[in-house]
């Protein structure tokens, strides 16, 4: 069974411009969600995604946005980066059944210049 | 705010030995506990969970106790293996959607 996979895995922008980040969930899996890790913060919850609906939300700002398609594939897209958005993006499925088990994917690496 | 564990300290263990790793949270309404183990260069990758209701969980080689009179977390690692060097994570959800409080983790560093 594929595990979660996140592309790019690495990519620089500048201040100011904006980037699409891509997951592809586990086969079966509806729920999406996206952390953000960074060595000052650790790993924040940004927002999860179900069945192409939000169903929880972190506190970052608007800029943050995502999105989930009916094949469960999520996006999330930055806005108007900014020095600190430099992050490793990590990406979540799970199964219907709650557990607390999550399967990561191996990150994106957003380094803004 | 809500905020588990939020210090990164590093153990050392011998090989062999057994591992003890401890977090403090803060969220009594919290369902659920969880462990999550971190590679370098990889997503984190989920080792064992505990329900609020309970004080003890084992898997393989893993034990996660829960203290919720004192808001304590712990994972033991018996006889840790050099596989074992990584970030752990404790992390804390309520049990309606898949969102998790993480605490800043602790690096083990096994040696041979």
């Amino acid at each position: 069974k594929a595990g979660v996979t996140q592309t790019p895995r690495y990519l620089i922008k500048t201040r100011g411009q904006q980037v699409t980040l891509s997951c592809s969930p586990i086969s079966g899996h509806r729920s999406v969600s996206w952390y953000q890790q960074t060595p000052g913060q650790g790993l924040q919850f940004l927002f999860e995604y179900f069945s192409e609906t939000q169903r929880n939300k972190g506190n970052f700002p608007g800029r943050f946005s995502g999105r989930q398609f009916s094949n469960s594939r999520s996006e999330m897209n930055v806005s108007t980066l900014e020095l600190g958005d430099s992050a490793l993006y990590l990406c979540a499925s799970s199964s219907d059944r709650f557990t607390g088990e999550l399967f990561f994917g191996e990150g994106s690496r957003l380094t803004v210049l | 705010g809500e905020s588990v564990g939020l210090h990164l300290p590093t153990l050392s263990v011998q090989e062999g030995d057994n591992s003890i790793i401890n977090c403090a949270y803060s969220n009594s309404a919290s369902d659920y506990f969880i462990w999550y183990k971190q590679e370098s260069g990889k997503g984190p990758q989920f080792i064992i969970d505990i329900r609020s209701n309970m004080d003890k969980r084992q898997g393989q080689r893993v034990t996660v106790l829960l203290n919720k009179t004192v808001k304590h977390l712990s994972l033991q690692i018996a006889a840790t293996q050099p596989g074992d060097s990584a970030v752990y994570f404790c992390a804390e959800t309520k049990a309606a959607g898949n969102k998790l409080t993480f605490g800043g983790g602790t690096r083990v560093l096994v040696k041979p």
